[in-house]
């Protein structure tokens, strides 16, 4: 176990709607990063929060936005929601170094 | 473009034997690598890194390889248990403010009992 917990495990939506997906960062950690990643597929870089404030984004639409706290836990949110979005979201904290902690991962279904 | 790609989908191996996944980078100014270990239903696992300035790195039963001159990482596995079974995968990582994480699209280990 790596202390980062995300909810909810599972989450269905239909194509239009809007999600928020939420993440609790290891204790001590104060980045938080989210990772997309398709059935078969590796995670894919979303964007990653520093000190509540976006550091650093990957190639994903502007219906992709987040938040973090200043407990540093995190919220992915997404407009609009498209078939292809459908997969698993993770996020993982971090510290001063590079190590990651993921966590479980929500599994989000887009109908 | 960055990428980090796998050269085998699926490795199958003999409980006891030695695994070696093998994985490929094209960035050449990538300074920081990890391979993860992804079982089904949870997140990936850190199990080893290595930084650009080293060729080699060991951890418990596993061992990671990087050969820069060629772009590309290994991971060792020694005798292999059934527990390695899952999915793993190398990911890079250039240390400039961001930390983001380029991840490959993975290699499936079974382990043969």
């Amino acid at each position: 176990e790596t202390g980062v917990t995300q909810s909810p495990t599972h989450l269905i939506k239909t194509r239009g709607q809007q999600v928020t997906l939420r993440c609790s960062s290891q204790s001590g950690h104060n980045t938080v990063s989210w990772y997309q990643q398709a059935l078969g597929q590796g995670p894919q870089f979303i964007f990653q929060y520093y000190r509540e404030e976006e550091n650093g984004r990957g190639n994903f639409p502007p219906r992709f936005s987040g938040l973090q706290f200043p407990n540093y836990s995190s919220e992915l949110n997404v407009n609009a929601l498209e078939l292809d979005d459908s997969a698993l979201y993770l996020c993982a904290s971090s510290s001063v170094s590079n190590e990651q902690f993921f966590g479980p991962g929500t599994r989000l279904t887009v109908l | 473009g960055e990428s980090v790609g796998l050269h085998l989908p699926t490795l199958s191996v003999q409980e006891g034997d030695n695994s070696i996944i093998n994985c490929a980078y094209s960035n050449s100014a990538s300074d920081y690598f990890i391979w993860y270990k992804q079982e089904s239903g949870k997140g990936p696992q850190f199990i080893i890194d290595i930084r650009s300035n080293m060729d080699k790195r060991q951890g418990q039963r596993v061992t990671v390889l990087l050969n820069k001159t060629v772009k590309h990482l290994s991971l060792q596995i020694a005798a292999t248990q059934p527990g390695d079974s899952a999915v793993y995968f190398c990911a890079e990582n250039k240390e400039d403010s961001s930390y983001k994480l380029i991840f490959g699209s993975g290699t499936r280990l079974l382990v043969r009992p």
